[in-house]
């Protein structure tokens, strides 16, 4: 398996705009989780999906951000309206079970500045 | 919130050198801790899932234990080498059996030639 696929990897966008990340998760996961990395919070969660239904968005930091999971291949996170502050390398993740029990699978990352 | 506390926050040491990390966690309500591995401008990497207080897992030249009872993980690399630079972040769930883990910020290791 090509392991977990993102992109863009690099996102470059002026502030106001819509920003559509995307997700492939390895094949046969049913967990997939997009978390967030920045200087200050460290590496966080943002929404997870137990297949294809979201569980815990809880991490979400404001109505500009969704995500969905229409099939057990792809997800994307979307930000609407972008700003700076959303400036952060987001990480897809999917484990093959519960988390609890199961190793997560990171894809690369991509990196996103809004200016 | 769970607070996952690693130390030290970062760590140099000379090639053949052998190091170990601590990730301290509320001892209550354990279910599992894991260990990652994150060189820098990668991703994350599973090391470990450990479960059971007295568990001890090998990867190679890296090694982990737990006690659930005390609340700590200790992480150990035996004769580090140069490609063993990384930050190591341990993870637990959120808070009882939940399945949204809680990150770490990580112990970051350099090793020097």
């Amino acid at each position: 398996d090509a392991g977990v696929i993102q992109s863009p990897r690099h996102e470059v966008t002026e502030m106001g705009q819509e920003v559509t990340l995307r997700c492939k998760p390895i094949s046969g996961h049913d967990y997939l989780f997009w978390y967030r990395q920045t200087m200050m919070r460290g590496l966080e969660l943002l929404i997870y999906f137990n297949n294809n239904v979201p569980i815990d968005d809880s991490g979400m930091p404001e109505d500009r951000f969704s995500a969905k999971m229409p099939n057990a291949s792809f997800s994307t996170l979307k930000i609407q309206p972008s700003e700076p502050r959303d400036s952060a390398v987001y990480f897809c993740a999917s484990s093959l079970a519960s988390p609890i029990s199961y190793e997560q699978y990171f894809g690369p990352g991509t990196r996103l500045t809004v200016t | 919130i769970l607070n996952v506390e690693q130390s030290p926050q970062s760590l140099h040491v000379q090639e053949g050198d052998s190091t170990n990390f601590t990730c301290s966690f509320p001892s209550s309500n354990f279910y599992a801790l894991h260990w990652y591995r994150w060189e820098t401008a990668k991703s994350p990497e599973a090391l470990f899932v450990m479960t059971l207080n007295g568990d001890e897992k090998k990867k190679g030249r890296i090694s982990a234990t737990l006690n659930t009872k005390e609340g700590y993980s200790y992480l150990y690399i035996k004769g580090s080498q140069p490609e063993d630079s990384a930050t190591y972040l341990c993870a637990l769930p959120a808070q009882g059996g939940s399945e949204k883990l809680v990150f770490g910020k990580g112990t970051k290791l350099t090793v020097n030639p």
